[in-house]
């Protein structure tokens, strides 16, 4: 398939161990933020999304926390398995009409 | 498959072309958005609709550019005297007003000779 990107950052691990992907947000108005996982020659999908009025929510194997503080988020996926490699965005929805601000993205590796 | 469709996945043209590209969003979602992505980088926002109207455009989205959706189902994003900077994937995403989450499409991946 086609890559998404050739010059991401890239995230190597060992399939079974946990991975952390992290993202800086830009808009401290921001209120609401997603994560997107894109596999080669595909759009993005959902993963898991988070208010600004909350720190940590919690999906299926999946974990984000939120700093607003430091303008910061986290993606922890645990368990990673061979079907979690893929590119990963987060985004940010800066304004009421609901536009994506999307991050630069992180390629995650998962090594059998 | 009821979810986000987008035709054609790829398009090949020459600059100068013309080219238009069709996207079906989710049957109850009103609200459409267009994105581009390059290689190694998100999504870039261009413009969105809510129903028929055009509320939103970037200002990445030049002259050459028109996006419609005449009748607040399907929409269209034509690009007129292509260059080779316009190469790129082509996404468009769709949502129901009052929901955050953006369910996006597969992509057209225009290529620009």
């Amino acid at each position: 398939g086609e890559s998404v990107g050739l010059h991401l950052p890239t995230l190597s691990v060992q399939e079974g161990d946990n991975s952390i992907i992290n993202c800086a947000y830009s808009n401290s108005a921001s209120d609401y933020f997603i994560w997107y996982k894109q596999e080669s020659g595909k759009g993005p999908q959902f993963i898991i999304d988070i208010r600004s009025n909350m720190d940590k929510r919690q999906g299926q194997r999946v974990t984000v926390l939120l700093n607003k503080t430091v303008k910061h988020l986290s993606l922890q996926i645990a368990a990673t398995q061979p079907g979690d490699s893929a590119v990963y965005f987060c985004a940010e929805n800066p304004d009421a009409g609901n536009m994506l601000t999307f991050g630069g993205g992180t390629r995650l590796m998962v090594k059998p | 498959d009821t979810g986000v469709s987008q035709d054609p996945r790829h398009k090949i043209t020459k600059r100068g072309q013309n080219v238009t590209f069709r996207c079906d969003p989710i049957s109850e979602h009103n609200r459409l958005y267009w994105y581009r992505q390059t290689l190694g980088q998100g999504p870039e926002f261009l413009t969105y609709f809510q129903n028929e109207a055009q509320l939103e455009k970037s200002r990445l989205l030049s002259d050459r550019f028109s996006a419609e959706r005449p009748k607040g189902s399907f929409s269209t994003l034509e690009i007129q005297r292509t260059e080779q900077g316009d190469s790129a994937m082509y996404l468009c995403a769709s949502t129901r007003s009052g929901v955050d989450e953006q369910f996006f499409g597969p992509g057209t991946r225009l290529t620009v000779l």
